[in-house]
């Protein structure tokens, strides 16, 4: 158990719909990251957020928002859903904003756009 | 540019084989980090081992050690008496050092262990 939690496990729904993924850190991390982990992409970052503030943004679609909140836990907005959507999604939560520091995973949220 | 390559994309080995990952990575900066990740058939991502790039010292812990060698810009992973827990899919990742500087991931190598 990495100590880093998400929700829901599975999420099913259908193609235009909205959905919002959470995540908590470790106790005591100030980073999260948000990965996405599909067949044919493998494993993609979207975005990092450090104490509640974006530090780096990967290949994040303009119909996926995020945001760390001053509890630190972070949620993953995924709007217009298609099917291509459909993935693994990781998060993940470090103790500082350095790219270096090992990086904690939960245990995904499995998302299926039908 | 920075990139992973993982050139085995499946291996299947008989239990109590040893097995070896192989890692190759590009980067120009001097100062980085590479990484291994387990992933096996549950889904979930599990940390292996942190290296940075002045640490060219091998790692052992249990079955499992690692072999870095920046001469070659590899970082192998080999797995001694494999068993078949070990099946999952490992993945190695390098990171630049600094500020906001994101994993580059490896596609990935599948282990099958079998009986």
């Amino acid at each position: 158990d990495s100590g880093v939690t998400q929700t829901p496990k599975h999420l099913i729904t259908a193609t235009g719909q909205r959905v919002t993924l959470r995540c908590s850190p470790r106790s005591g991390d100030l980073s999260v990251y948000w990965y996405q982990q599909s067949l044919d992409q493998g494993l993609q970052f979207l975005i990092q957020y450090y104490n509640g503030e974006e530090r780096a943004k990967g290949n994040i679609l303009e119909r996926f928002s995020a945001q760390q909140f001053p509890d630190l836990h972070s949620e993953l907005n995924l709007s217009s859903l298609e099917l291509g959507d459909s993935a693994l999604y990781f998060c993940a939560s470090s103790a500082g904003p350095q790219g270096g520091e090992t990086q904690y995973f939960g245990p995904g949220t499995r998302l299926l756009v039908l | 540019a920075q990139k992973v390559t993982q050139a085995q994309t499946e291996i299947s080995v008989v239990e109590k084989e040893d097995v070896t990952l192989d890692c190759v990575y590009e980067t120009r900066d001097t100062t980085y980090y590479l990484f291994w990740y387990k992933q096996p058939p549950s889904g979930e991502l599990v940390f292996l081992i942190r290296r940075n790039s002045f640490d060219e010292q091998n790692e052992i812990s249990g079955r499992y050690s690692w072999n870095f060698q920046k001469s070659t810009s590899s970082f192998n992973f080999t797995i001694t008496a494999s068993q078949v827990v070990d099946s999952a899919v490992y993945f190695c990742a390098l990171v630049n050092a600094g500020n906001n500087r994101k994993l580059i991931w490896g596609l990935g190598t599948s282990l099958a262990v079998n009986p």
